[in-house]
């Protein structure tokens, strides 16, 4: 069964660094890229960004370049979101998702969601 | 303002069909670009409903339907029941913004 199996959720006071995890099982990791996708509270979906463990390559949302990393191990098939400085605005769950490299395919499947609180 | 346009809300009674909406422009769904829905039950991680436009993953019901024309795309739920009750997201991809996945806003289902 192909999963995506995110780290707990996390609180952190703004200004601390954070980095959630989200490991792939029953695929070959480095065949599919790993987007990650926020949800704040009470509101819709936002695509982050995108990595493809393969080669590393990543694309950026606008609205999320510069704020966060996105990275992976291909060695222990996981993706990594990190965060340098949280603010309090990043309290959301985040998910990750599988999909494959070429083109606008669709997201399937995705983790169980990771919820990070930043409130001091 | 997301790229992808849907309507907050539809309802409908057990049995009924309805119809959510997603309206694009002439850089995302209007360019040939496929549309996938997901459907997100409460306080659960979104999963996909239909991908391709039209096309089921396996073990969801033909209940749910998808097309798409010009700019727009629809999902059509068949006899409504109580477990559809959901938000549903509609997804494509947009070329004007340096090729970005975009979502719709959600639509809440409630199934009267």
């Amino acid at each position: 069964e192909v999963q995506l199996v995110q780290s707990g959720a996390e609180v952190k006071k703004p200004g601390e660094s954070l980095r959630i995890s989200c490991k792939g099982s029953g695929y070959t990791f480095t065949d599919y890229c790993i987007t990650w996708v926020r949800q704040m509270p009470g509101k819709g979906l936002e695509w982050m960004a995108t990595i493809d463990p393969s080669d590393s390559y990543t694309s950026y949302s606008p609205s999320f370049r510069g704020h966060v990393t996105i990275s992976t191990d291909w060695s222990i098939s996981t993706a990594y979101l990190q965060w340098s400085s949280l603010k309090a605005s990043d309290t959301a769950i985040y998910y990750c998702a599988r999909h494959k490299i070429t083109g606008n395919s669709h997201f399937d499947p995705w983790g169980q969601g990771t919820l990070v609180t930043a409130s001091s | 303002q997301s790229v992808l346009t849907q309507p907050p809300s539809v309802s409908g009674a057990p049995g009924q069909r309805v119809t959510i909406s997603c309206t694009g422009g002439s850089s995302n769904i209007g360019s040939g670009y496929d549309v996938h829905w997901y459907q997100q039950l409460p306080a659960a991680a979104p999963k996909l409903l239909i991908y391709g436009n039209n096309n089921r993953p396996s073990g969801v019901p033909d209940r749910f339907s998808g097309s798409k024309s010009g700019t727009s795309a629809s999902l059509v739920i068949t006899g409504l029941q109580a477990e559809d009750e959901a938000d549903y997201y509609c997804q494509s991809y947009d070329t004007s913004l340096s090729g970005w996945r975009v979502f719709g806003g959600g639509t809440k289902l409630t199934v009267l």
